[in-house]
């Protein structure tokens, strides 16, 4: 399957302090995307990012899919973005997911 | 967004006997969903994609005769894990999407831990 590496993999930030996570892919892919997990395992959705930038709110990403990564920023952070992110990417609907960040958010 | 079901969140079982977890599609049909595994403090690792109608496709290393999957409609796959041991418990999730190559919703997510 596709390579996926995440980095870094521990960040600790102190709160309204921004980040940037990135996603490096071993293959051309058609789906990427961002994911938070929150502390009883449930995966939240936030972004899928083929290609391209968007934006949601504190959070971005950008996917240069022809240099295969990707790099979720948060900015402002709060406390409630503790948790791990990852990165999940694959050709179809199958996704291989990377080694994840966890990220800790200090008041 | 679409809703992804999946019961039960937690189950506790004895060695040797079978779970059966459920995977729904809530609103949406789905022809695959997938299944993944997460040990503690690790990433998702892809176990199978479901099938409706057919066969599952088991990624390498995931014996099929202890992972049994089941696609019978649309909206529903089942992931059964027969005769578990200790070294079965994990965290089990599935994923379904509207089309191809879209976006993948996942489940709340299935805790087992085999005694």
């Amino acid at each position: 399957g596709i390579q996926v590496e995440q980095s870094p993999p521990d960040l600790i930030l102190q709160e309204g302090a921004n980040s940037t996570l990135r996603c490096n892919f071993s293959d051309s892919v058609n789906n990427l995307q961002w994911f938070h997990q929150n502390p009883w395992g449930q995966l939240i959705n936030l972004f899928y990012i083929p290609s391209g930038t968007k934006q949601n709110g504190r959070l971005s990403a950008t996917t240069v899919a022809t240099e295969r990564y990707s790099l979720l920023y948060i900015s402002s952070s709060q406390t409630t973005d503790s948790g791990v992110y990852f990165c999940a990417v694959g050709e179809a609907n199958n996704l291989f997911f990377g080694t994840g960040t966890r990220l800790t958010v200090i008041p | 967004g679409a809703v992804v079901s999946q019961h039960p969140s937690w189950v506790i079982c004895k060695s040797g006997t079978s779970v059966k977890i459920e995977c729904r599609s809530l609103d949406f049909q789905a022809t695959t969903m997938f299944w993944y595994r997460q040990f503690p403090k690790q990433s998702l690792m892809l176990m199978a994609t479901s099938n409706e109608g057919s066969k599952a496709t088991y990624e390498q290393g995931v014996e099929k005769d202890k992972f049994l999957i089941n696609h019978a409609s649309l909206t529903l796959s089942t992931l059964t894990v027969t005769s578990a041991h200790p070294e079965d418990s994990s965290f089990y999730i599935c994923s379904a999407s509207r089309g191809t190559a879209t976006e993948a919703f996942f489940g709340q997510g299935t805790r087992l831990t085999v005694v």
